[in-house]
């Protein structure tokens, strides 16, 4: 069974600051890997979709890498701005036509 | 730009209670789910549905839940009897084939009293 676990739970930047957020999955037959931002009582947006053959997506100022064979995913926000303060989610798309969600990171960015 | 849309933001029902969840997904998206989040806890999958039927289903996908297309455009998620752990917030998303990019609706929530 999947298991998708995200860390640092909470992170509280200044703002401007580069930084990177984790995740990392059991499970390394996936399909492909997304990552969202969930602001609080809010849906889900999506931010960036890796397929399982690429190695990174670029959007923005956000970066996301794939290493599928560690089994592990990076979200890399450049110039970290207060509004990027919300709850940052990576899910996992594997055999089953489901999505296997982290618990999230929960980022603070202060101006 | 295209989006899910959910009704109603949030429903209040009595335990026992039937509540249908309602979902319009983007127009020419062929795969559709169910995702809930319990309070604090991870978004959980529940139900896939593709070509009129159900294709996956979680372990919390009982009898008392079912699915359905009733039109072109509606996707509903029905809870026949209501539990106090059934409240959560409740998400609907779609994608156009099975490789692409999920997009998710703003949710509804559910409190069961």
């Amino acid at each position: 069974k999947q298991e998708v676990t995200q860390i640092p739970a909470a992170l509280s930047v200044p703002e401007g600051e580069n930084l990177v957020l984790n995740c990392s999955f059991t499970d390394s037959a996936i399909y492909n890997l997304q990552w969202f931002r969930q602001d609080p009582g809010k849906g889900l947006t999506s931010l960036l979709l890796i397929q399982s053959s690429q190695r990174e997506q670029t959007s923005g100022r956000l970066n996301a890498s794939l290493d599928k064979s560690s089994g592990r995913s990076t979200l890399y926000i450049a110039a970290s701005q207060p509004g990027d303060s919300a709850t940052y989610l990576c899910a996992v798309h594997n055999a089953g036509n489901m999505l296997t969600f982290g618990g999230g990171t929960r980022l603070m960015v202060k101006p | 730009e295209p989006e899910v849309t959910q009704t109603p933001s949030h429903q209040v029902t009595q335990m026992g209670q039937e509540v249908i969840l309602r979902c319009v997904p983007i127009s020419n998206h062929l795969y559709f789910y169910w995702y809930r989040q319990i309070l604090g806890q991870k978004v959980e999958f529940l139900v896939s549905f593709y070509n009129n039927e159900i294709s996956e289903k979680s372990e919390i996908f009982d009898d008392q839940f079912s699915v359905e297309r009733p039109d072109g455009s509606n996707f509903t998620l029905k809870i026949r009897s209501t539990k106090l752990e059934d409240s959560a917030m409740y998400f609907c998303a779609s994608r156009d084939t099975v490789n692409t990019e999920a997009f998710f609706g703003q949710g509804t929530r559910l409190t069961v009293v």
